[in-house]
């Protein structure tokens, strides 16, 4: 399986930015970024998702690198809420039936 | 987005006896379901990988005999953790796949297993 490194952990002021590194070198071709997070005692969430070109939706934008061995996770504009454990994996696109493994993630805090 | 809901969200049940964990799709069909299991202050563990109408393919050192899963349809997965015993306490979360070029993976609110 492609493997991605993060951060153990990561702090962030309320309502300032948050930029969430992600690194996978060996990233393949028809693997796709993506993004969950997991609120305490919850399932993940899906966050967001891509595969060569940056995107945006209403909870936060993906920065893909152009040789896309690293990406980065940007929040906005942090609130409370947003504390959790954000995880970066990688999903072959070609079928449904691949495997979607977890590392160990990056746990956020906000400070208020 | 998509809808998993897991049922139910928390159980306590004897040692030595079943439980059985059912997962949904609401709104759609996933052809592949995966559950996890997941310890305190650790990232989610895969357990296996069930495909609708054959058996689950199991991760290493998961027992098949003790974590019977069932993928009966195409919106209907099942986890039932037989003669459960204290150490299987843990946050169990079912997780699917749309039926569809999309990637995403949809995950249920989890349920936690507490064996006394």
């Amino acid at each position: 399986d492609a493997k991605t490194t993060q951060p153990n952990s990561m702090e962030s002021n309320e309502e300032e930015p948050v930029h969430l590194p992600c690194n996978h070198s060996t990233i393949s071709g028809t693997d796709y970024i993506h993004w969950y997070r997991q609120l305490p005692s919850q399932g993940p969430e899906y966050v967001i998702h891509g595969l060569t070109s940056n995107v945006n939706n209403r909870m936060a934008s993906l920065a893909i690198a152009e040789d896309r061995k690293s990406s980065t996770l940007i929040l906005h504009r942090a609130t409370l809420r947003d504390a959790a454990v954000y995880y970066c994996i990688l999903i072959e696109g070609k079928t449904s039936y691949d495997k979607v493994i977890f590392g160990p993630g990056t746990s956020l805090s906000v400070i208020p | 987005g998509a809808v998993v809901s897991q049922h139910p969200s928390r159980v306590i049940c004897k040692s030595g006896t079943s439980v059985k964990i059912e997962c949904r799709s609401l709104d759609f069909q996933a052809t592949t379901m995966f559950w996890y299991r997941q310890f305190p202050k650790q990232s989610l563990m895969l357990m296996a990988t069930s495909n609708e109408g054959s058996k689950a393919t199991y991760e290493q050192g998961v027992e098949k005999d003790k974590f019977l899963i069932n993928h009966a349809s195409l919106t209907l997965s099942t986890l039932t953790v037989t003669s459960a015993h204290p150490e299987d306490s843990s946050f169990y979360i079912c997780s699917a796949r749309v039926r569809t070029v999309r990637t995403e993976a949809f995950f249920g609110q989890g349920t936690r297993l507490t064996v006394v």
